[in-house]
């Protein structure tokens, strides 16, 4: 069956350390994959995409990776700030829909 | 300026009652979802349209009937709601001309359904 799984519920971390964030999937193709931010009572919102033919994708203080054979997405976030604080979810596009994964919480301390 | 909006942002009623959660987007998009978000927070599609039309019905109760009037709007409605509905409800829009169903989606606020 199709599984996506983030590798911990809750990262907690000090302000100015990098947070890493792990995705990992079974028995799914994507073309493509997705990260999204959700603060608390909140809709998700969208920061990166990266494609299956690229390796890694960057924007300011995030970083994406992708490795199909791996089958897997590693989400880093540099220089962290408190107001990082949130659930990350990756995503995967295949079947004309995104399936999420469970989400990692992030705490950044100052 | 709102992107995505729904109504209500907060819903309580009892079982066995019938509601609507309404939804519209100004972003010019053709393609529309709605998602439920359960107490351990997965994100799991339930519909997506484009332009009106029917693309994905992820095996949802036929108590749930989502209807687009026009390709800005996709409201949700469920009969004889059960305990088991209580939840965080969330429309998304995406480009996607095809429909697809895998572009970059953007999210409304959620609909927090609470069923008595």
């Amino acid at each position: 069956s199709q599984k996506i799984e983030q590798n911990s519920e809750a990262l907690n971390i000090q302000e100015g350390k990098t947070a890493t964030l792990t995705c990992n999937y079974t028995n799914y193709s994507p073309a493509y994959l997705q990260w999204y931010r959700q603060d608390p009572g909140r809709g998700p919102v969208f920061l990166l995409l990266i494609r299956e033919n690229e390796k890694e994708k960057r924007k300011e203080r995030l970083k994406v990776t992708f490795d199909t054979t791996l089958k897997q997405s590693l989400f880093h976030i540099t220089a962290s700030q408190p107001a990082d604080s949130a659930t990350y979810l990756c995503a995967l596009g295949s079947d004309y829909k995104l399936s999420f994964g469970a989400g990692t919480t992030v705490t950044v301390r100052a | 300026d709102t992107a995505v909006s729904q109504t209500p942002k907060y819903l309580v009623t009892q079982m066995g009652n019938d509601k609507s959660i309404k939804c519209e987007q100004n972003l010019g998009h053709d393609t529309m979802y709605w998602y439920k978000q359960d107490s351990k927070k997965f994100l799991k599609i339930m519909f997506s349209y484009n332009n009106k039309e029917l693309i994905i019905n992820e095996t949802v109760p036929n108590r749930f009937s989502p209807k687009s009037p026009d390709k800005a709007h996709l409201n949700l409605h469920i009969n004889s709601l059960e305990l088991g509905d209580s939840a965080v409800y969330f429309c998304a829009s995406s480009q996607d001309p095809a429909g697809v169903g895998t572009d970059t989606q953007y999210f409304g606020p959620g609909t927090r359904l609470t069923v008595l």
